[in-house]
Formats: structure tokens, C-alpha cells, sequence
């Protein structure tokens, strides 16, 4: 099993352009959720989705967008990239939303200027 | 909304040390779980804990949940320089979402 797949590791955006980060799992996870993680703050809670067609928003929705079209997949789209979504994103996957620890990807570095 | 802190922030240890790092909700929680993230890594899952003033052990590693539900803490027991990394907490509650406290970023000097 590859776990959770997270594409692209590093990016560099220019204020105002979009851009998709991509998410997939084979563990059959029915719980998937995108986080940033920046300097002393922990893991945010971006979106969240419980399972296919059902999506929802966390602690710090604004600017990304997400959809769950299958089990397989949950990618995160930022829309007009801005300094402040500088940040390291990960996408974690569970068999539910508690009760089960989480199995994150390797993150994706974004930096935008 | 449910908040979760950790102390302390940094930690810094001579090898075989040991170290302790305290994670405080500020509701009851139904579980609570640990996670250790390596520098420049992914957080991995360590442990989940469900019980009142449960204790578990994973060789060095101890785990324990509050009488109250509301606290945890994880010690490490003489430490290596393999331990590394920061320690995060996370309290959920049925049906919620796991809420990530801070972390605290141990490190260890051979």
C-alpha cells in the first residue's frame, strides 16, 4: 500500500495564481482532511470530508476549495494564492473521523510571492 | 470551541534524559491521541488513548490519559538522539474532528 500520496512536495506560486494540490489514498479511508502547519501554530484543519460528495469546512476554510468525487481522492484548490497561504500543507486520511489514528502524506511545501 | 495546549514548547535534553510533555484540553475529551513528527517529516501516529486515567507503554514511550478526560502526557525514558522531533496531541470527541495542540519540539544532545 502507498498510504497517502500527496503531489506536488514543493511549489512556488505568484500572488493571484491558482493551483491544485492533489491527494490520494488506497487504504479505502473513508475520513479525509487537508491541515497547514505553520511555524509554531500546529496543524489547522482546512477541509474536511466524511466521505464521497461530502465535504466540509474547518478552522481556516477561507481561499481553498475541496471535492470528493470518490474515496480515492481529495484534492485542495487554492484560488487566487496569497504570501499569507505560505505554509506546509497535509492531507491526512482515516477509516472515520475518530476512533482511528490519522495517516498523513509527506506534505507539500508552498510558497507564494 | 474545544482548545488544546502543550508544554512546554521546546525542550531541549542531554541523551538519556528523560523528558515529559503535558497536553491539556479545555473540554472533556472521548480520546486522545499522540503523534511524532521527525524535521522536515510528516506527523506519525503513535498512540490513541480512550480511557479514564488509562496508562499504555510502547518500549521507552509512556502514555497516560487524565482521571478527568481533559489531560495526557507522554514520557520518554532515558532518550536517544532517534527521539527527536516534535510531539503533537490531539483531542477528539465522537463525531469531531481531532483538534492538534501546538507540539513541543524535543531535542536531544548526544
Amino acid at each position: 500500500n502507498a498510504g497517502v500520496t500527496q503531489t506536488p512536495k514543493f511549489q512556488v506560486l505568484k500572488t493571484g495564481q491558482s493551483m491544485t494540490l492533489q491527494c490520494a489514498q488506497d487504504m479505502n479511508h473513508e475520513y479525509m482532511s487537508w491541515y497547514r502547519q505553520d511555524p509554531g501554530m500546529g496543524l489547522r484543519l482546512i477541509h474536511y470530508s466524511v466521505g464521497a460528495g461530502i465535504t466540509d469546512q474547518g478552522e481556516v476554510p477561507n481561499g481553498y476549495n475541496v471535492s470528493r468525487s470518490t474515496t480515492e481522492d481529495f484534492p485542495l484548490r487554492l484560488l487566487s494564492a496569497a504570501p499569507s497561504q505560505t505554509s506546509v500543507y497535509f492531507c491526512a486520511s482515516s477509516y472515520r473521523t475518530t476512533g482511528y489514528g490519522y495517516t498523513f502524506g509527506s506534505g507539500t511545501r508552498l510558497t507564494v510571492v | 470551541g474545544q482548545q488544546v495546549m502543550q508544554i512546554p514548547q521546546y525542550q531541549h535534553v542531554q541523551e538519556g534524559e528523560d523528558f515529559t510533555t503535558y497536553c491539556n484540553s479545555s473540554t472533556t475529551l472521548s480520546n486522545i491521541q499522540w503523534y511524532k513528527q521527525r524535521p522536515g517529516g510528516h506527523p506519525v501516529f503513535l498512540i490513541q488513548l480512550v480511557k479514564s486515567g488509562e496508562v499504555k507503554k510502547q518500549k521507552r514511550l509512556t502514555f497516560q490519559f487524565g482521571e478527568a478526560k481533559k489531560n495526557s502526557s507522554l514520557h520518554i525514558t532515558a532518550t536517544q538522539t532517534t527521539d527527536v522531533g516534535t510531539y503533537f496531541c490531539a483531542g477528539g470527541n465522537y463525531g469531531q474532528n481531532f483538534v492538534f495542540g501546538p507540539g513541543t519540539r524535543l531535542s536531544v544532545l548526544p
